[in-house]
Order: structure tokens, then C-alpha cells, then sequence
């Protein structure tokens, strides 16, 4: 059991490239995020979905799209990388919420993150 | 307006004591939820403790206790007999709206504590 894992771990891109961040779970959470955490902030959420084939936007979604295809799955696209999205990019994850247990369904389970430095 | 504020930039404390965290929220929902999120210089996030807006008792998780006083939109995390490991970076965060709208979390900018030996 993996837990919430993510790829790549760390990448260098140049202004205007494009890449993808895989995350991916196998704890079977029907929710799933990507936040972002500059330097000296807590982290802030760019999309998320609620479930698969559904993506909504977040509180800082300009310059990133995002795909749902499999549940198990969400990815994160730049498609024109600029030096303002130099940062660190957590995945979460989370349950349906079912009512019986707040706390249980509620919490979200971070990956280990992925270091980006756009020059 | 900041949604969630953490006024501690950094905090000390020396082995073995107590201390308190200090977060406050601002919320008109009637349904929400409030978490501690600890961050070690490793960068991981780790899940340490959860409040909902209806409980009317305090959270606790092993040494982590937190103190919810609703009617001051407060949410301070105390940790109990610190231990060198627990130096590191301490997020407040809140769930607003409905759980049936995924989850999201408003994070605050965080507290370093550092334990002294």
C-alpha cells in the first residue's frame, strides 16, 4: 500500500516548456487535489475532482489543467511554464465523505511532493 | 481577508514542555472543519488532528490536544511533553462548504516550532 505517490520527484523546466505531474493512489479515494507551496506559505489549492472524469478549479488554477481519467489518477499539466510556477506541488487525497465518520472521511493523505524550478 | 491566521512565526519550546499553537479562522458556514498539518524539514505533509464545526468536544490524538473555542474562531493545537522530532513546520488548515463538494482545504502561513534540548 503506497499510499499517494507522485512523479517526478524533483524537475528543472525552461520558460515555455510543457511537462505533466502523475499522482497517483491506491487507497481508492473518490477525491483528489494539487496544491501548490511557495516559500514561507502554506499551500494553496490549484484544482481538484471529485471523482473520475470530473475536474474543478481551485483557489489558483491560472496556467495548469488537469485530467481525471482513472480514478486512481490525476494529473497536473503546464503547458507554457513560467518562473511564477517555480514551487512545490502536493497531491492529495481523499473519501467519499459518508456520515458515519467525520474524521475518517475527511482527511486528506499528502504525497511526498514534487520539486519545480522554472528558469 | 485571511481565512485562516497563524500569528506565530516561529515558536520555542524546550524539551519535555508544552505548547500552544495558536490558529484562528473565519467562516460564515455552519458546517465546517478544522486540521493540523505538520510539515519536518523532509517537506512531507503529515496529518496529526481534526475538529468538526459541530463537536462539542476537543480533539485529541496521543499528545496532540486542540482547543476549540467556536464562538472566538479559534482552533489552537497543543502538543504536550515536546520532543525534539516535533520541531518542525505547523499548519492550520479549514474545510468550508459541503463535504459532498470535495474536501478543500484553506491553508494558514504556517508556524515553525522548534524544540530545544
Amino acid at each position: 500500500n503506497a499510499g499517494v505517490t507522485q512523479t517526478p520527484k524533483f524537475r528543472v523546466l525552461k520558460t515555455g516548456q510543457s511537462m505533466t505531474l502523475l499522482c497517483a493512489q491506491d487507497m481508492n479515494h473518490e477525491y483528489m487535489y494539487w496544491y501548490r507551496q511557495d516559500p514561507g506559505m502554506g499551500l494553496r489549492l490549484i484544482h481538484y475532482s471529485v471523482g473520475e472524469g470530473t475536474t474543478a478549479k481551485g483557489e489558483v488554477p491560472d496556467g495548469y489543467n488537469v485530467s481525471r481519467l482513472k480514478k486512481q489518477n490525476f494529473l497536473l499539466g503546464l503547458e507554457s511554464a513560467a518562473p511564477s510556477q517555480t514551487s512545490v506541488y502536493f497531491c492529495a487525497s481523499s473519501l467519499l465523505p459518508d456520515f458515519r465518520d467525520e474524521k475518517y472521511q475527511e482527511t486528506q493523505y499528502f504525497g511526498p511532493g514534487t520539486r519545480l524550478l522554472v528558469l | 481577508a485571511q481565512k485562516i491566521t497563524q500569528t506565530q512565526p516561529g515558536m520555542f519550546v524546550q524539551e519535555k514542555e508544552a505548547v500552544t499553537l495558536d490558529c484562528t479562522y473565519d467562516t460564515s458556514d455552519q458546517s465546517y472543519g478544522l486540521f493540523w498539518y505538520k510539515q519536518p524539514s523532509s517537506g512531507e505533509m503529515i496529518f496529526l488532528i481534526y475538529q468538526g464545526s459541530y463537536d462539542e468536544q476537543n480533539a485529541t490524538e496521543g499528545r496532540y490536544s486542540l482547543n476549540f473555542q467556536k464562538a472566538r474562531k479559534s482552533a489552537n493545537l497543543v502538543i504536550s511533553a515536546s520532543q525534539l522530532g516535533d520541531s518542525a513546520m505547523y499548519f492550520c488548515a479549514m474545510r468550508e462548504g459541503k463535504r459532498t463538494s470535495g474536501s478543500r482545504l484553506t491553508f494558514g502561513e504556517g508556524t515553525q516550532l522548534t524544540v530545544n534540548p
